[in-house]
């Protein structure tokens, strides 16, 4: 079945360090993918998405790339700032139902000042 | 405009009592799907209301059960609790069912209720 991997926390980074989390998934056929964030306390929020091959997903300085030769969908931000720190998740979801969301386990993100 | 909405925020209950949890949608969203999320297992898909009508089930015992409401209010029943139970679960809605695209069907999430099962 569809499945997605991410890398495993938890991340630890000075501010205005680069960050990279990554994601590799399976499905068949053509999913659309997705970074979640989860801040302490709260649901979680979109992010950015990405919904066919080479899509390049950006929002809040984040980017991701819809890479089908590699099935990987990692996540990057230039520069990161202490209110990044967060729970991040990839999710797909295949074309058949786009709610029907796969996760990852999620990545935790610590950035101290 | 209004968030998701869940109620209550945190439960404590103990074995084999039931529980109902609550989740009000944005207006005007049709679709309320439920997940529940653990350390171990991360977030997992319990089930998906459209118009009063459960479209998708994720792989979770009978014990769980939801309906949906007229106002595409959603609650979520658990019963017979266990102590692996013990999780935040999250509410999503959505404004689409089968029709429309991707950009109509994206998920939007409430703060979640912590149930803890003692």
């Amino acid at each position: 079945g569809d499945s997605v991997t991410q890398m495993e926390g938890p991340v630890t980074l000075s501010e205005e360090a680069f960050l990279t989390i990554n994601c590799t998934y399976t499905a068949t056929g053509y999913p659309s993918l997705f970074w979640y964030v989860q801040y302490p306390g709260e649901g979680l929020q979109l992010l950015l998405k990405a919904t066919k091959a080479d899509d390049k997903g950006s929002n809040k300085g984040f980017e991701a790339t819809y890479r089908k030769e590699t099935t990987s969908f990692h996540l990057e931000k230039g520069s990161v700032q202490v209110s990044d720190s967060a729970v991040y998740f990839c999710a797909l979801a295949n074309a058949g139902n786009n709610r029907k969301l796969i996760w990852g386990l999620g990545t935790s993100l610590a950035v101290n000042p | 405009k209004a968030g998701v909405t869940q109620t209550p925020r945190y439960l404590i209950k103990t074995r084999g009592q039931q529980v109902t949890l609550s989740c009000s949608p944005i207006s005007g969203h049709r679709s309320v799907s439920w997940y529940q999320q653990t350390p171990g297992q991360g977030l997992q898909f319990l089930f998906e209301y459209f118009s009063e009508t459960q479209r998708n089930k994720g792989n979770f015992p009978g014990r769980f059960s939801g309906r949906q409401f007229s106002n595409s209010r959603s609650e979520m029943n658990v019963s017979t609790l266990e102590l692996g139970d013990s999780a935040l679960y999250l509410c999503a809605s959505s404004p689409l069912g089968t029709q429309g695209g991707l950009a109509k069907n994206i998920q939007y999430f409430g703060a979640g209720t912590r149930l803890s099962v003692l």
